[in-house]
């Protein structure tokens, strides 16, 4: 079973850092791009930051550029955002999604799994 | 504000057909597949339809999707109660190097 589980939320000051960790199972992760989505408290989705299966290739939204990072290591299973500068609009639950991926092609967009998420929370 | 544009809300009756559009540009939709996403809630999303009209394993065949030129479409047949949910569409765009998702559409089944 596909399994995606997301730690490192919670709540954290304007200008303060977290990062967010995903643990992923019950597939080959080294295949995958990966990505982080974020939702604000009643608000639609919102892609924030991709990586390719062997980290070559690397997109972010423009909001969150120069201030996220996004990384993986293949050998522990697991996909990390590195927050810093964190701002009252990064205020999200943040999810893990895993890219689909048909013989070796991945379309970015493309999201077949989803973690439960975990909440970030930026305030004073 | 979102480069691809939903409607915010559709309704239909149980056993009715609804159509949810997404409206985009030339650096999108019609250069890029598009995807659409089912979130229930309180819980996360779910891929509905990838590239285009395809559905993942499990997705009941009344859900499909289509597009032409700057406009893709998801369609429900036969409205179930638990098909109440936010609807997103979502596709690359070629010029902002970003991955775009639609407002979302809040469905409800009357």
């Amino acid at each position: 079973e596909v399994q995606l589980v997301e730690s490192g939320g919670g709540l954290v000051k304007p200008g303060g850092s977290l990062r967010l960790s995903c643990a992923a199972s019950g597939f080959s992760f080294s295949s995958h791009t990966m990505n982080w989505v974020r939702q604000a408290p009643g608000k639609g989705l919102e892609w924030v930051s991709s990586i390719s299966d062997s980290s070559t290739y690397i997109n972010q939204a423009d909001s969150v550029k120069g201030r996220f990072t996004i990384s993986r290591d293949n050998a522990k299973n697991s996909l990390y955002l590195e927050m810093n500068s964190l701002r009252a609009e990064d205020t999200a639950v943040y999810y893990c999604a895993r890219g689909l991926c048909d013989g070796g092609v991945c379309f970015l967009g493309e999201m077949d799994a989803w973690g439960r998420g975990t909440t970030v929370t930026v305030s004073s | 504000q979102s480069v691809l544009t939903q409607p915010p809300s559709a309704s239909g009756t149980p056993g009715q057909s609804v159509t949810i559009s997404c409206s985009g540009s030339s650096s999108n939709i019609p250069t890029n597949t598009v995807n659409w996403y089912q979130q229930v809630p309180g819980a996360s999303p779910k891929l509905l339809i990838y590239s285009n009209r395809q559905r993942p394993s499990g997705v009941p065949d009344r859900f499909s999707g289509s597009k032409s030129g700057t406009s893709a479409s998801l369609a429900i047949s036969g409205l179930q109660s638990e098909d109440e949910a936010h609807y997103y569409c979502a596709a690359w765009d070629d010029d902002l190097k970003v991955v775009l998702f639609g407002g979302g559409t809040q469905l409800t089944v009357l």
